[in-house]
């Protein structure tokens, strides 16, 4: 256990709607970063908060957003849903936003986009 | 742009086998290195990582690497496979610019009785 949690962990929608995926980090740990697991993109970078501010971003869609809150959990929302954005959604989170640091991943959350 | 490259998407061993996943990365600068462990449903579990200490690095579950700076390699090696390794194995590099991971396509590593 990474001490990480995911909610929920299968959520299955149609296309066009929107979702909301939860995060939160291990005790402490101020860094918070999403990445999605797909067959056909393998697992790619979306974006990284630390405490509370968008650190950096990867491949996130305009139609994604995310943001940490001040108790430090991660949501990230997904909307106009289409096919292509069923994957599994790992957050991650991390002591500081350093270099080095290791990173600690959760369960994950799968979605299905039907 | 750091990247890595994991040769083989899957590789099968016999138990008891010398476990050896391939890994080769780009970058402009000394590298930070990760081997990550996905088992089925689960999250991702790190097996070990190198930051420019040792050149070989051990991990956990009986699993090295070893970072050859010439080849530009971080190979993973286990000397003898156990079933419970039947998993699939990701290679990662640190972005420069942040901590944020950059993945290979993944080995996914079968091992037969």
């Amino acid at each position: 256990d990474s001490g990480v949690t995911q909610t929920p962990k299968h959520l299955i929608t149609a296309t066009g709607q929107r979702v909301t995926l939860r995060c939160s980090p291990r005790s402490g740990d101020l860094s918070v970063y999403w990445y999605q697991q797909s067959l056909d993109q393998g697992l790619q970078f979306l974006i990284q908060y630390y405490n509370g501010e968008e650190r950096a971003k990867g491949n996130i869609l305009e139609r994604f957003s995310a943001q940490q809150f001040p108790d430090l959990h991660s949501e990230l929302n997904l909307s106009s849903l289409e096919l292509g954005d069923s994957a599994l959604y790992f957050c991650a989170s991390s002591a500081a936003g350093g270099q080095g640091n290791e990173q600690f991943f959760g369960p994950g959350t799968r979605l299905t986009v039907l | 742009a750091q990247s890595v490259t994991q040769l083989g998407s899957h590789v099968s061993v016999s138990e008891g086998a010398l476990v050896l996943l391939r890994c080769n990365y780009s970058s402009s600068v000394p590298p930070y290195l990760f081997w990550y462990v996905q088992y089925p449903n689960q999250g991702l579990q790190l097996l070990l990582k190198y930051t420019s200490a040792a050149t070989l690095v051990k991990g956990i579950n009986g699993f090295e690497a070893e970072f050859k700076k010439s080849e530009t390699s971080f190979h993973l090696t286990k000397p003898s496979a156990h079933m419970s390794d039947a998993a699939e194995y990701f290679c990662a590099v640190r972005h420069n610019a942040g901590n944020m991971l950059t993945f290979g396509g993944g080995t996914r590593l079968m091992v037969k009785p």
